[in-house]
């Protein structure tokens, strides 16, 4: 059973970096993307970006320039980096597999698999 | 970006009840709409994919429908399990976005 579970700190001071890793067991990563979702406490999800085994990645424009993933497939883990963050990065940071569905004649993207999320706190 | 908005935001139900939820995208998403079940400390869990298709597991109560722009989530017989917040997510495009939430709560 393929389970995912983020690691990071749960505090980071404003104007500084926050960075998760995701660790994956119980299958290999290739063939997927991962991705990194965030909840805003009373908010809903907002998609972070994502990654490809190749190293491929697509960012969400409104974090696009403070946000850096990477994957090592040896490890099994992907990382997120934010920089300069502030009180509007608190969240619960997840990270989610992306697994293609063939229906028909055509493949569609879920996130079948997630982690149960951590919390940062973005505060001096 | 696609923006997705989901209708009502909160709705109270009784065990048994018939619940749909909308979500109405900014621009078509094809099929490209999936729904998710959220339980408060708990990860989402992929409910539909591809407007319709039920994820493994998922019981049959659940059911996706529309094309284009405008979406269903049914739940036809609301268990006590069910009561969470739905949010649908579109992959057509990057970013990929969620709406809103539906929160379905107990009447």
């Amino acid at each position: 059973q393929v389970q995912l579970q983020e690691s990071g700190p749960g505090l980071v001071k404003p104007s500084e970096t926050l960075s998760l890793t995701c660790t994956v067991s119980g299958d290999s990563m290739t063939v997927y993307y991962w991705n990194w979702i965030r909840q805003p406490a009373g908010k809903g999800l907002e998609w972070i970006g994502r990654i490809y085994t190749s190293g491929t990645t697509n960012y969400n424009p409104s974090l696009k320039s403070r946000v850096t993933m990477s994957i090592d497939t040896s490890k099994n883990q992907f990382s997120l980096t934010v920089n300069s963050v502030t009180a509007a990065d608190t969240a619960v940071y997840y990270c989610a597999r992306s697994q293609g569905f063939r229906a028909a004649a055509t493949v569609y993207y879920g996130m079948d698999v997630w982690g149960h999320g951590t919390t940062v706190t973005v505060s001096s | 970006d696609i923006q997705l908005t989901q209708s009502p935001s909160s709705l109270s139900a009784s065990v048994g009840d018939r619940v749909t939820i909308t979500c109405r995208a900014s621009q078509t998403t094809s099929s490209y709409l999936n729904w998710y079940q959220h339980k408060a400390g708990k990860a989402p869990k992929l409910l539909i994919y591809g407007v319709s298709n039920l994820q493994i597991g998922v019981p049959s109560r659940f059911s996706g429908s529309g094309s284009g722009t405008d979406f269903t989530l049914t739940i036809s017989g609301l268990q006590p399990e069910d009561f969470a917040t739905y949010y649908c997510q579109q992959t057509y495009n990057v970013p990929l976005t969620f709406g809103g939430g539906t929160r379905v709560e107990i009447k």
